[in-house]
This record gives structure tokens, sequence and C-alpha cells, in this order.
């Protein structure tokens, strides 16, 4: 069966930091891949997805990118980070014509102070 | 475009009563629709789903039935426990790779 694993698990950056979060896939190839972002209480935001290595699509323009240098790996960034990055980031994927649903990984808590 | 509208929560309820979760969907043609359960501080697990109209996706004691005349999704259970406590998304997928979530109803159960 599929499985996303992500890390950190949580992350308390400062304003203006750097940030680097790593989704990995096991149990499939040529997933799907997703990034959202869950703020407290609110529901989630596509912020990018990928179809394969090297396409990324940004769903929401932010100071937030995406990259997929392997088929399994997803890697979301950010040059500066602001408060309002801060929330709850989750990985998903989908094997198209495998499966209709996605499925995700635990998330990572980002509080940005 | 393509969305999703589920009830507001929270929602709490006494255990062993009944649930209900609204969840109505905007799209054209024909959608999969979901039903996506969060724990506190996890990430979300599928809990059913439904590829075609009439269909009724069910698990854990959970139901939802794909109304395409209505063009809802709704959540029932009939006796719920402690342990349903958390927050239900309910979400589509039509064409291309886009999948659309509701915002979430938190449910809390007490003993």
């Amino acid at each position: 069966s599929q499985t996303i694993h992500q890390w950190p698990a949580t992350l308390v950056q400062p304003v203006g930091s750097p940030l680097s979060l790593e989704c990995t896939v096991e149990g499939t190839s040529n997933p799907n891949l997703y990034w959202y972002r869950q703020a407290a209480g609110r529901g989630l935001q596509l912020l990018f997805y990928s179809v394969g290595i090297g396409q990324i699509s940004s769903e929401v323009p932010q100071n937030l990118s995406a990259s997929r240098p392997q088929d399994r790996q997803f890697i979301l960034s950010s040059k500066k980070l602001l408060l309002s990055d801060s929330g709850f980031y989750l990985c998903a994927g989908l094997t198209p014509g495998r499966t209709y649903e996605q499925y995700f990984g635990p998330g990572t808590r980002l509080t940005v102070t | 475009g393509d969305s999703v509208t589920q009830m507001e929560g929270p929602v709490t309820l006494s255990e062993e009563a009944f649930l209900t979760i609204n969840c109505t969907y905007t799209a054209t043609g024909y959608p999969s629709l979901f039903w996506y359960v969060q724990y506190p501080g996890e990430g979300l697990q599928l809990l059913l789903k439904a590829t075609k109209a009439d269909d009724k996706g069910s698990n854990k004691g959970f139901e939802a039935t794909y109304r395409k005349e209505t063009t809802s999704f709704h959540l029932e259970k009939g006796s719920v426990q402690v342990s349903d406590s958390a927050v239900y998304f309910c979400a589509l997928q039509h064409t291309g790779n886009q999948f659309y979530f509701g915002t979430g109803t938190s449910l809390t159960v007490i003993p």
C-alpha cells in the first residue's frame, strides 16, 4: 500500500528564515503529489501539485515554491518565511488509474515566530 | 468551478446519538465523492467514498449516499462513540488531478 512520509513533524522558524519540507512516497510509482496548507480551524488549501518529475502546478501565488527532483520526492520551500506561513502542511499522493482517492502524510506543524 | 460546501461546526453530541454532517457539491458531470477524517495532530484518512450516482460508501459504521439529484453526499452514523471525535472533510474529485475539499466539520462526542 502507498505510504507518505513527511518530516519534520513540527518546526518553529523565525520570520525571514528559509524553509524546506520534504515528502516521500513509498509503495507506488508515478504518483501525483500535492502540497496542502491547513490554517488553524480552517479547511485545506491546495498549494501545489505535480504529475511528474520537474512538473509543478501552483494554485496560489505566494512566497512558497515546490520541486519534484525524483519520482517519489516532493519538496516545499521558501526563501523567506512570513508570519502568515504558519500552519499545518500536508503532503498527499494519488496513483492515477489505480485508486481514486488521495492518501495523506502525517503533516508538518510550522510555526513562524 | 467545482466546489464543496459542508455544514459548519463545531458539532457536539452525546455518545450513542445519531450523526448527520451535510455536504453538497457543485460540479459538472459525475465527480467522485469522499469523506476524510482527521484526528488531532494527524493527517487525513479516507473514511469512505462513492464514485457514481446512487453509490453508498460505508466504513466503521459511517455511511454516505451519492445523490445526483440533490448534489449531496451527507455523512451519517447511527450511534457515535467518543472515539469518533475528529474533524470530517467532504471532498470531490473531478476531471484532472485536483481535489476540492470542504472546510471541515469538527465533531466532539461526550460520554
